[in-house]
């Protein structure tokens, strides 16, 4: 149980161009999604909180307006990075809560290269 | 907030038993404490959760003092493919912190 999956798991685009990430609970549903960056050899860095049906909580230093995070429904998030630059290229990783204690369960991650 | 602290590496052999420490002082009451396993280009995957004393599952256990300032992933009988980054993650839903991670190197 509490499987979550992403999806594209790699996206390569060119500068300039938007990309749009999916965060799906499979088997649970999920008021609360995160949204985490890492860069190699380096911790998650989370950068947004997704509640379904309400707007996204960013961290200090995100751009909301970069980074739009729709949260529709209670097993689907998405994240959309909008005029991607290179150094938005980083690997893109989603959980959702599932469980009495806060437990969170990521995704396989998406890598994205912005060329 | 409960920020957390680890070694940031540890090495060890095929076949011994591993101990990663974090360290979480200012862990609040309501505060659960999560240890994950990361490969490269893979997201986190969930090890093993407990709140205070002793947990155990197939794979790992966790030693959490009384005080809960500390936790201990114990991991018995390591092999080749547990060579990973582990990461704790103490907090709850709304505000939790995840620390730098530990990476562990297991040799032949």
């Amino acid at each position: 149980g509490a499987v979550v999956s992403q999806h594209p798991s790699r996206v390569i685009c060119k500068s300039g161009t938007s990309v749009k990430i999916e965060c799906r609970s499979l088997d649970f549903q999920a008021t609360t999604m995160f949204w985490y960056r890492q860069f190699p050899k380096q911790s998650l860095m989370l950068m947004a909180t997704s509640n379904e049906g309400s707007k996204a909580t960013y961290e200090q230093g995100v751009e909301k307006d970069k980074f739009l995070i729709n949260h529709a429904s209670l097993t689907l998030s998405t994240l959309t990075v909008t005029s991607a630059h290179p150094e938005d290229s980083s690997f893109y990783i989603c959980s959702a809560i599932a469980g009495s204690t806060d437990t969170q369960y990521f995704g396989p991650g998406t890598r994205l290269t912005v060329l | 907030l409960a920020k957390t602290t680890q070694p940031i590496s540890m090495d060890s052999y095929e076949g011994q038993e591993v101990n990663i420490t974090c360290s979480h002082n200012n862990i609040a009451t309501n505060d659960y404490i999560t240890w994950y396993q990361q490969f490269p280009s893979q997201g986190p995957r969930f090890i093993i959760q407990g709140y205070k004393t002793k947990v155990t599952n197939e794979v790992a256990s966790l030693f959490i003092p009384a005080d809960r300032k500390s936790s201990t992933l114990s991991l018995p009988r390591v092999s080749l493919s547990d060579t990973a980054v582990y990461y704790c993650l103490v907090g709850d839903m709304s505000r939790f912190y995840f620390g730098s991670g530990t990476k562990l190197n297991v040799k032949p």
